[in-house]
């Protein structure tokens, strides 16, 4: 079955540590998406890409970095350089159109002490 | 500023009574859709509307979005537990891609 696959679950850094976030599609999408979710905030958009080889900052891509070299992969990076990491990440992909719906993976917590 | 609202902020119903929940924004909008989360799961798609004055229905959930698209509606009829969750309003604020903006969530308790 097609979807959206993020890996893991659960994570857990010590501060001042670098951690990457995977996100794989087999949706044949062209764009993808992090978001950040944190109580009583709603989805934040972090990084956004449209087509391979290029992405565009969110609303809140300070202490993030990403890639996006296959079409199927996009993978997050929260850097030491985040004040606030600890938070809950949700990675969407869909096709890249105008009123295309967004189709969400089932998220990785990451807790950062 | 939020530029979704959602209200009420959180609700809890008796199983089979009918409920509605909505989103407002202050701009235009071209495309509102609507999305469940289960605490700690993604979101799961529910509908999109895209059209002032227009209304899609799935099993005993109808949404609607008014003239001016700027608020949208999401009603329950006859709530079940199944229907309990995190609602989600998600917005294309620009019509230039699919990139969304969302509200904070309306939490939907059903008590049995």
């Amino acid at each position: 079955d097609g979807g959206i696959t993020q890996s893991p679950k659960y994570l857990f850094r010590k501060e001042g540590q670098n951690v990457t976030l995977s996100c794989e599609q087999n949706l044949n999408h062209d764009a993808m998406y992090w978001y950040r979710q944190d109580p009583g905030q709603g989805l934040r958009l972090i990084y956004y890409s449209q087509i391979v080889n290029d992405f565009q900052k969110g609303d809140i891509a300070e202490g993030y970095s990403v890639s996006r070299e296959k079409k199927e992969s996009f993978p997050l990076t929260v850097t030491s350089a985040q004040k606030n990491p600890t938070a809950f990440y949700l990675c969407a992909s869909s096709k890249g159109q105008v009123n295309s719906p967004l189709h969400f993976g089932n998220g990785t917590r990451l807790t950062v002490t | 500023s939020q530029e979704l609202e959602q209200s009420p902020q959180s609700l809890i119903v008796q199983e089979g009574k009918n409920l509605t929940i909505n989103c407002t924004s202050s701009k235009t909008l071209y495309g509102l859709y609507w999305y469940k989360q289960k605490y700690g799961e993604g979101l799961i798609f529910l509908m999109m509307l895209q059209k002032g004055g227009e209304e899609k229905s799935h099993e005993k959930i109808t949404a609607k979005l008014d003239e001016k698209k700027q608020q949208s509606s999401l009603h329950i009829t006859a709530s079940q537990p199944s229907h309990a969750g995190i609602y989600l309003c998600g917005a294309d604020r620009t019509g230039a891609n699919s990139k969304l903006t969302f509200g904070k969530g309306i939490t939907l308790s059903v008590r049995p």
